[in-house]
């Protein structure tokens, strides 16, 4: 299974965009990059997937580098709701079903 | 739309009994796949389930088993509880396929005193 890392914390000021990194070195070439948040005594949230292309939606942007080995998720503009523990996965294809493969997550921290 | 419903919310056991938890996933969704989450190993994957079917499962030890009904709710149960399954546990549900997002619910508190 691909492993995936990601720093530990990191922080924003509110209104800036965030980038959040993640390695997925191990990735192979049907597996897809998902990524979640989590807030206190609460399961993980959606927050966006892709596979090759670059992806946007109403939340963030998911850019995913040209050999896939990592990821960016994009925040365009931090609000305080943002804060939580983002992770990045990978769910892979083949027989792996239904298996999201999770790393440690990063801390998002938000100042006003 | 309702989201994915886990019962109970929280839950207190001594070492030895059994538990069994249980997750309603959001309609039309037929796979359901459980996982546990812990300070120190993080989300770690149990098993998953798609259409009545066990097609998937981590690296847990047999006494975690699950099962899905033909209306696609699940049921986890594990036996002989040990302290080391405190945990809080997670379902989430999607159409199936890597390509699908899955959605969670927020999860059962397990205790083991």
């Amino acid at each position: 299974d691909a492993k995936t890392t990601q720093p530990n914390s990191m922080e924003s000021n509110e209104e800036e965009p965030v980038h959040l990194p993640c390695n997925h070195s191990t990735i192979s070439g049907t597996d897809y990059i998902h990524w979640y948040r989590q807030l206190p005594s609460q399961g993980p949230e959606y927050v966006i997937h892709g596979l090759t292309s670059n992806v946007n939606n109403r939340m963030a942007s998911l850019a995913i580098a040209e050999d896939r080995k990592s990821s960016t998720l994009i925040l365009h503009r931090a609000t305080l709701r943002d804060a939580a523990v983002y992770y990045c996965s990978v769910n892979a294809g083949g027989t792996s079903y239904g298996k999201l493969t999770f790393g440690q997550g990063t801390i998002l921290t938000v100042h006003p | 739309k309702a989201g994915v419903t886990q019962t109970p919310r929280y839950l207190i056991k001594t070492r030895g009994q059994q538990v069994t938890l249980s997750c309603s996933p959001i309609s039309g969704h037929r796979s359901v796949s459980w996982y546990q989450q812990t300070p120190g190993q993080g989300l770690q994957f149990l098993f998953e389930y798609f259409s009545e079917t066990q097609r998937n499962k981590g690296n847990f030890p047999g006494r975690f088993s699950g099962r899905q009904f033909s209306n696609s709710r699940s049921e986890m149960n594990v036996s002989t509880l040990e302290l080391g399954d405190s945990a809080l546990y997670l379902c989430a549900s999607s159409q199936g396929g890597a390509s699908q997002p899955q959605h969670f619910g927020d999860g059962t508190r397990l205790s083991i005193l």
